[in-house]
């Protein structure tokens, strides 16, 4: 499968605890994107990657939540000290090109539930 | 005015008829627009991407796009109990290039 992967598929964790998700983008695609969903809302922004080089991070996310892509391939986004209100689905997204507005592909995503 | 407004649905269309999924934008500068189709506990999927004003097919489905009204619509063409999902409607925000999501319109697909 050459698509975006994402693991873990679900993570259930208590409030306080930190989580980290991976994100395996589509091989060769320059740019990489995190975004949060919780239910009945569109993929909210959280931050973006050009190769290696965190672009842009939204006001949305607060100094708890981290994200790397070190070697300009997979990424991590790690979330420490976990609120109820982190509660979300976790949407990693590739794209080819250096424009932003290129078409984006989306993994699997990783389901966060904070107790 | 938001971003990126799509009415939430849910949308009820009988099977065989056509499906009509709106979409307006606040940025006159977008230049990209995309339609994700996504299943309920899923990732969205994209469906078409549309750059140019007018009409653009691809089997079942039609992307259309009005610059001047900020406007871009899907159609669903023989509507099957399998394209019931949420439709998400995502434009390019030209000042910083991102691309932005509404909130999806939820379509059932009456058998």
């Amino acid at each position: 499968d050459t698509g975006v992967s994402q693991d873990p598929r679900h993570k259930i964790t208590k409030r306080g605890q930190n989580v980290t998700f991976r994100c395996d983008p589509i091989s060769e695609h320059n740019r990489l994107y995190w975004y949060r969903q919780t239910l009945g809302q569109g993929p909210e922004f959280l931050t973006y990657f050009q190769n290696e080089a965190q672009l842009e991070k939204s006001r949305l996310l607060s100094d708890r939540f981290s994200a790397e892509r070190p070697k300009g391939s997979f990424s991590t986004l790690e979330i420490q000290r976990t609120e109820q209100g982190d509660s979300a689905m976790y949407l990693c997204a590739s794209s080819p090109s250096l424009a932003g507005a290129d078409t984006q592909y989306f993994g699997p995503g990783t389901r966060l539930t904070v107790l | 005015q938001k971003e990126v407004e799509q009415n939430s649905g849910p949308l009820s269309v009988p099977e065989g008829a056509i499906a009509s999924l709106n979409c307006t934008y606040s940025d006159r500068g977008s230049q990209s627009f995309f339609w994700y189709r996504q299943y309920s506990g899923k990732s969205p999927e994209l469906i078409m991407s549309i750059y140019s004003n007018g009409d653009k097919e691809d089997g079942r489905f039609t992307a259309q796009l009005n610059k001047a009204s900020q406007y871009v619509s899907l159609l669903i063409r023989d509507s099957q109990p399998s394209d019931s999902a949420t439709y998400l409607c995502a434009v390019n925000r030209n000042r910083d290039d991102k691309i932005i999501f509404g909130k999806g319109t939820r379509l059932h697909i009456l058998p």
